[in-house]
């Protein structure tokens, strides 16, 4: 069973700040996607990410692979207050079965204060 | 275009009881899975179709779970009979390949 470990668990920053949240795991990646998830809704994709060492710019958003592609960042520049939300990766590993099946992390809980 | 739809969007259950859960994927996907989470828990997969065929069902929790992707379009996941424990949010997604497009999800609760 392939586990993904994401973090900080929970961060608040004021507005501006910088932040940098985590994806981790001891097995190769197909495939990483970056999902934020507003209360009451259903995930929303923000990047997918399969090559080693690919680096995707989503506005404010930089989002980085792993050369291994065994981890994952998220970074976001000049935080603001519409950026607060739950900030969840999601793998895909080929080993068998559904090469598309994702395992997610417990996910980040960005609050940005004004 | 629409995105993918799920229906209905709560439903409240007596322990024992059928429910049906109904997911419309985005037109022209192929790749159609199930998700769920449960309180406190992160989301976990269910069972993946890739048209009407199973791919992978791995995650499906035991045999009262039932789902169905009748010529390729929408999804029924059925739970038959209802414990307390399948409480939770149940999510469908699409996809062509990789890169999941995610529902709003039904809220689950047995009672």
């Amino acid at each position: 069973t392939q586990l993904l470990e994401q973090s900080p668990q929970f961060l608040s920053i004021q507005e501006g700040e910088n932040l940098t949240v985590y994806c981790n795991s001891s097995s190769v990646f197909s495939s990483l996607q970056w999902y934020r998830q507003e209360p009451g809704e259903g995930p929303v994709l923000l990047v997918t990410v399969v090559t080693g060492g690919e680096v995707k710019k989503l506005k404010r958003l930089t989002f980085q692979f792993g050369d291994a592609r065994k981890d994952s960042s998220l970074h976001i520049t000049a935080a603001q207050t519409g950026d607060t939300g739950l900030y969840l990766c999601a793998g895909a590993w080929t080993s068998g079965g559904s090469n598309y099946k994702l395992t997610f992390g417990k996910g980040t809980l960005l609050t940005v204060n004004p | 275009e629409a995105g993918v739809t799920q229906f209905p969007s709560h439903s409240v259950i007596e322990k024992g009881q059928t429910v049906t859960l109904r997911c419309d994927p985005i037109s022209g996907h192929d790749n159609l899975y199930w998700y769920r989470r449960v309180m406190g828990k992160e989301i976990k997969f269910l069972l993946h179709f890739v048209k009407e065929s199973k791919q992978d069902e791995s995650g499906m929790p035991n045999n009262r779970f039932l789902a169905e992707r009748t010529g390729g379009t929408y999804s029924t996941l059925k739970v038959q009979p209802a414990e307390l424990e399948d409480s939770g949010v149940y999510f469908c997604a699409s996809s062509v390949t990789w890169g999941a497009f995610f529902g709003q999800g039904t809220r689950l609760t047995v009672v």
